[in-house]
């Protein structure tokens, strides 16, 4: 079956604008997690969906950074203002039951 | 706070031989434990989880990790390695009642001689 895509799959943007990263997970999965992996290290959470709401968005760097997920599926993470420091792979994973979680191909952000 | 650590950075094997990579975590109890793997341009691909009972778990691709609890560890191995395991590894765990956000280590790359 489908697996997590995410859009789009590069993005590159300036200095202080703003961006949106789609990610649409694997149908009928309830919990949804966004992860960013910066070059050389392992992926770090960010914030995790169940359902509709955030149940958790301790790894959120600073209030620049928002995601939503209105109807229970698709989720936007949403970034203000970039700085360079934002450049990463930005990752989704969605998971059935809060378990086993499967990965989207990610998205690159370049802010330059 | 929870972490994990790879300490092997880089790792290069002829193809054939056996692998092990190197996995310990920090944790207060037993966390949930995964391998995963990820080749240039594509997302993480789960290899195997560890979540109770058998401290064995076989995975996919013919890999295998043995949960040590006395030593907080969760090592992966793989008798004979193929050209195509040529990747990063992640290992990562969560922990139960945290909506299962994962820690992952800093990787392992791993590079397979013909």
């Amino acid at each position: 079956g489908a697996g997590v895509s995410q859009t789009p799959s590069n993005k590159v943007t300036e200095k202080g604008k703003y961006v949106e990263l789609r990610c649409d997970p694997i149908s009928g999965h309830t919990a949804l997690y966004w992860y960013r992996q910066s070059l050389g290290q392992g992926p770090e959470f960010l914030i995790y969906f169940q359902g509709t709401g955030a149940a958790d968005d301790s790894g959120l760097p600073n209030d620049r950074f928002f995601a939503v997920r209105p109807e229970g599926s698709v989720s936007t993470l949403k970034i203000q203002r970039t700085e360079r420091g934002d450049s990463a792979v930005y990752l989704c994973a969605s998971s059935p039951s809060s378990d086993t979680q499967y990965f989207g191909p990610g998205t690159r952000l370049t802010v330059l | 706070a929870q972490s994990v650590t790879q300490p092997d950075i880089h790792i290069t094997v002829s193809e054939g031989a056996s692998l092990e990579l190197r996995c310990n975590y920090s944790y207060g109890a037993t966390p949930y434990l995964f391998w995963y793997v990820q080749s240039p341009g594509q997302g993480l691909q789960l290899l195997l989880k560890y979540f109770s009972g058998d401290t064995l778990v076989q995975g996919i691709k013919g890999f295998e990790a043995e949960f040590k609890r006395s030593q907080s560890s969760f090592n992966l191995r793989k008798p004979s390695v193929h050209w195509s395991d040529a990747a990063e590894y992640f290992c990562a765990v969560a922990f139960t009642g945290g909506g299962n956000k994962l820690t992952f280590g800093t990787g392992t790359q791993l590079k397979v001689e013909l």
